[in-house]
């Protein structure tokens, strides 16, 4: 069966660390992958989107990488602050492109 | 500005009574679809569209409807609301594999 999955429903971190968010991704062969921020009762905010073809991208203090081969993602966060804590979300196209599928989301706690 | 919009953000009615969630957005996008988020679930995709008169069922369609009429509306129609569709809703667009742009989000209650 296709499932998306982000690894942890949870993550807690301190000040100043990196965060590591990973998604997975089993039976879907997405052209593109992309992350979103979800603050409570918001909608999601789109952060980064990557291609198949690319192996890495960044912007600011975001890094997203993107491996076809382990069919996964990883989403980094560096130097968190406070105000990083919400839900991250990761999304992937489905359907040549006609639905975008994500991920349960996980919860990123920074604590000062 | 760059916006989708939704309304109502809130809104409770009883099982049986039809309504409608609007979303417009302001953006020029062909692709407008419906989500819904539950505690646990995640989002899902309701229904789609790839342009005006171009509609197609997601993954949780059943007891939902949609139109695409003009290309900046997206209407949510529930005919027969059941206490089951209670749920944050939300509307998204985007131009074809590009990044979506979501609305605020309507919380629906059925009792």
């Amino acid at each position: 069966s296709q499932k998306i999955e982000q690894n942890s429903e949870a993550l807690n971190i301190q000040e100043g660390k990196t965060a590591t968010l990973t998604c997975n991704y089993t039976n879907y062969s997405p052209a593109y992958l992309q992350w979103y921020r979800q603050d409570p009762g918001r909608g999601p905010v789109f952060l980064l989107l990557i291609r198949e073809n690319e192996k890495e991208k960044r912007k600011e203090r975001l890094k997203v990488t993107f491996d076809t081969t382990l069919k996964q993602s990883l989403f980094h966060i560096t130097a968190s602050q406070p105000a990083d804590s919400a839900t991250y979300l990761c999304a992937l196209d489905h359907q040549a492109g006609t639905a975008l599928i994500f991920g349960k989301g996980t919860t990123l706690s920074v604590s000062s | 500005e760059a916006q989708v919009t939704q309304n109502p953000r809130y809104l409770i009615t009883v099982t049986g009574k039809k309504l409608t969630v609007t979303c417009s957005q302001n953006m020029n996008h062909e692709y407008m679809s419906w989500y819904r988020q539950d505690p646990g679930l995640g989002l899902r995709q309701i229904y789609y569209s790839m342009n005006v008169e171009v509609t197609d069922k997601g993954d949780v369609p059943e007891g939902y409807k949609v139109s695409r009429k003009e290309k900046r509306n997206f209407p949510l129609i529930l005919e027969s609301p059941s206490p089951n569709q209670t749920s944050l809703y939300f509307c998204a667009s985007s131009l074809i594999n590009t990044e979506a742009f979501f609305g605020q989000g309507t919380r629906l209650t059925v009792v």
